[in-house]
This record gives C-alpha cells, sequence and structure tokens, in this order.
C-alpha cells in the first residue's frame, strides 16, 4: 500500500498569506495525485488532479505541483473560505489519503 | 448536473452487516468510463478509500477490508450498494460515495455522507 504523509499537520496562517502544504509519498506516484478540501460538516472537494491541475470552477490562487514522490498544494494568497482540512490523494496503485493539513487562522 | 446522495442505516451493532446505498443522477453506469467508489471518514479523523466500481461491472477494493466488503451496481436503479459485513465499533464513521470518470478516475462530486454508529 502507498502510504501518503501531509505536513504539516496544522498551519497557521492569516488572510492574504500564502500558504504551502506538502504530500510525500512512500513510493513514486507519476502524477497520479489529487488534492481534496474539505469544510466543517462537508463532503470534500476535488481542486487539483494529475498533481497540477485545477478542476473546475477552482480559482486560479490554487496551484499543485510535484511528480514522483514529493508534491505540493500552493495557495497563493489566502481568503477567509480557505481555511479548511486538505487532503492528498494517491490513484497510482489503488487509492490512499494523506492524513490531512488543517489550515487555521492564526 | 451530477448528484450522489448516500443512505443506509444510523446505527448497527457489533457483528452485523452493513448495507448503504448511494443513488445518484445526472449520469449512468451503463456509460463507458464511469465509476462509482465508496470513501468512509472515522469522526475527527482522515479519509479512506474503500471500494470502486467500473460502468463494465469491474471492482476494487481496499486491501485492508477487502474480505469484508462487496460494492454491486443496480443500473436501472441509477444505485450502487456497499456491503459491510461484521462491523465493529472502528468502523463507526461517515460513509461517502463518490463518481468518477475516466481516464481522470478522480472522486467529484462527492454525496454529502451518512454517519453510521456501530454500537450495542
Amino acid at each position: 500500500e502507498i502510504v501518503l504523509t501531509q505536513s504539516p499537520a496544522t498551519l497557521s496562517l492569516s488572510p492574504g498569506e500564502r500558504a504551502t502544504l506538502s504530500c510525500r509519498a512512500s513510493e513514486p506516484v507519476s502524477s497520479y495525485l489529487a488534492w481534496y478540501q474539505q469544510k466543517p460538516g462537508q463532503a470534500p472537494r476535488l481542486l487539483i488532479y494529475d498533481a497540477s491541475n485545477r478542476a473546475t470552477g477552482i480559482p486560479a490562487r490554487f496551484s499543485g505541483s510535484g511528480s514522483g514522490t514529493d508534491f505540493t498544494l500552493t495557495i497563493s494568497s489566502l481568503e477567509p473560505e480557505d481555511f479548511a482540512v486538505y487532503y492528498c490523494q494517491q490513484r497510482s496503485n489503488l487509492y490512499t489519503f494523506g492524513q490531512g493539513t488543517k489550515l487555521e487562522i492564526k | 448536473q451530477i448528484t450522489l446522495k448516500e443512505s443506509g442505516p444510523t446505527l448497527v451493532k457489533p457483528t452485523q452487516t452493513l448495507t448503504l446505498t448511494c443513488t445518484f443522477s445526472g449520469f449512468s453506469l451503463s456509460t463507458s468510463g464511469v465509476a462509482v467508489g465508496w470513501i468512509r471518514q472515522p469522526p475527527g479523523k482522515a479519509l479512506e478509500w474503500l471500494a470502486l466500481i467500473y460502468w463494465n461491472n469491474d471492482k476494487r477494493y481496499s486491501p485492508s477490508l477487502r474480505n469484508r466488503l462487496t460494492i454491486t451496481k443496480d443500473t436501472s436503479k441509477n444505485q450502487v450498494v456497499l456491503t459491510l459485513i461484521n462491523m465493529d465499533p472502528a468502523d463507526t464513521a461517515t460513509y461517502y460515495c463518490g463518481h468518477s470518470r475516466s481516464p481522470l478516475l478522480w472522486f467529484g462530486p462527492w454525496g454529502q455522507g451518512t454517519l453510521v454508529t456501530v454500537s450495542s
């Protein structure tokens, strides 16, 4: 099973700041990695797929990069609605999710 | 517009079998490339992928739960059913179904989720 490790577990930032979230895979997953956003009481929403492609309707301030084992989700300038939990997911070998990064308001 | 909704019991006893139904609209599971998956999330914890069924009835299961899970589809009813046997309190979670489609095969959109509690 491919294990995804996300860091940091919690990220405290202020609106307008830049957020950088990391996801590391235990073995190479090529570009088969996605990022999801989950707000309290809601289902996850697909943000980024195939490492760097924004899903439909996702603002341009969200971007993804990486390949192989190391991936990054960047939010260029945080909006109040961006504070949530973010999960990475791989589909190179079945599916697994990371443990999540909570992005909280500082 | 694609929508999905999970339904089933909110409370099950240990050792019982859980049966959840995902009812969807806006797509057909008889269309080439389409798939529906199940994912769960224990309270306050991370997401865990469970199973996936493709338009051609091909199926994939989480290795850790493979011997307890069954996924089936009823194309005429636009439904996907997940069965999990021998329920344990550790299976308490919100269960989600999600739409997927080749070649991308990511999950989106998702249903609203249904909370299942395992307790005697």
